[in-house]
């Protein structure tokens, strides 16, 4: 049972325009989300949280939007760089149970020149 | 700063055998917690320690046990290697361990079973 789904296995994007990367899961408990950005031999690295009270957090060029009554997050990279070009992983937690997180399959982003 | 540190990297075992992998957790984080990534799949949860004591445990089998020490370094243990443990090994590290506190991960260590 996938909890957390991220059903654009690709993506590819314009340098210099906006990526959108989305994320949806069923899991009604979970209330605390990130987004990581995973190079080719290297560990995934935090990008951007957001709390389930809010429905917006931004970070420079990062933003995440979440839509709780849709079950939906999105993460928004404007303007997209080429050193974007990386997997981005969307993880759920629910903060009643510890810190496991439940992670996403994965979007694999291209910015092309 | 350092962060998570992981050892060995790379691992090659035979079915059977037992493996340890190393994690060295960022300074001042008291929080380790174990992932296991396989190829085209998100890391998925094994084990989570917070000050020497088990916090959460994923749905994996007893051949995985794991351990805190008191400098909060962790060890992954797994007996009886499956060729289904191929994977890429992951420690993450937090700083109380609670559910929202973001977590910073090492590069991992990609274990071959033969």
């Amino acid at each position: 049972d996938q909890q957390v789904k991220q059903n654009s296995p690709s993506l590819s994007v314009q340098e210099g325009r906006i990526s959108i990367l989305n994320c949806d899961y069923t899991n009604s408990m979970f209330d605390y989300f990130l987004w990581y950005k995973k190079y080719p031999a290297e560990g995934p690295t935090f990008l951007i949280s957001i709390s389930s009270i809010k429905d917006k957090n931004e970070d420079g060029r990062f933003t995440v939007f979440l839509n709780k009554s849709a079950k939906h997050l999105s993460l928004h990279i404007v303007p997209s760089q080429p050193g974007d070009s990386a997997v981005y992983f969307c993880a759920a937690s629910d903060t009643g149970g510890g810190n496991k997180l439940t992670f996403g399959t994965g979007t694999q982003l291209k910015v092309e020149l | 700063d350092a962060g998570v540190t992981q050892s060995p990297t790379h691992l090659i075992k035979t079915r059977g055998q037992h493996v340890t992998l190393r994690c060295s957790p960022i300074s001042g984080h008291k929080s380790v917690s174990w992932y296991q990534q396989v190829l085209g799949q998100g890391p998925q949860f094994i084990f989570q320690y917070y000050e020497k004591e088990e916090r959460g445990r994923g749905n994996f089998p007893d051949r995985f046990s794991a351990r805190q020490f008191p400098n909060y370094s962790s060890e992954l243990n797994v007996n009886a290697l499956l060729l289904g443990d191929s994977a890429l090994y992951l420690c993450a590290s937090s700083w109380q361990g609670l559910g929202n506190q973001p977590q910073h991960f090492g590069d991992g260590t990609r274990l071959s079973i033969l």
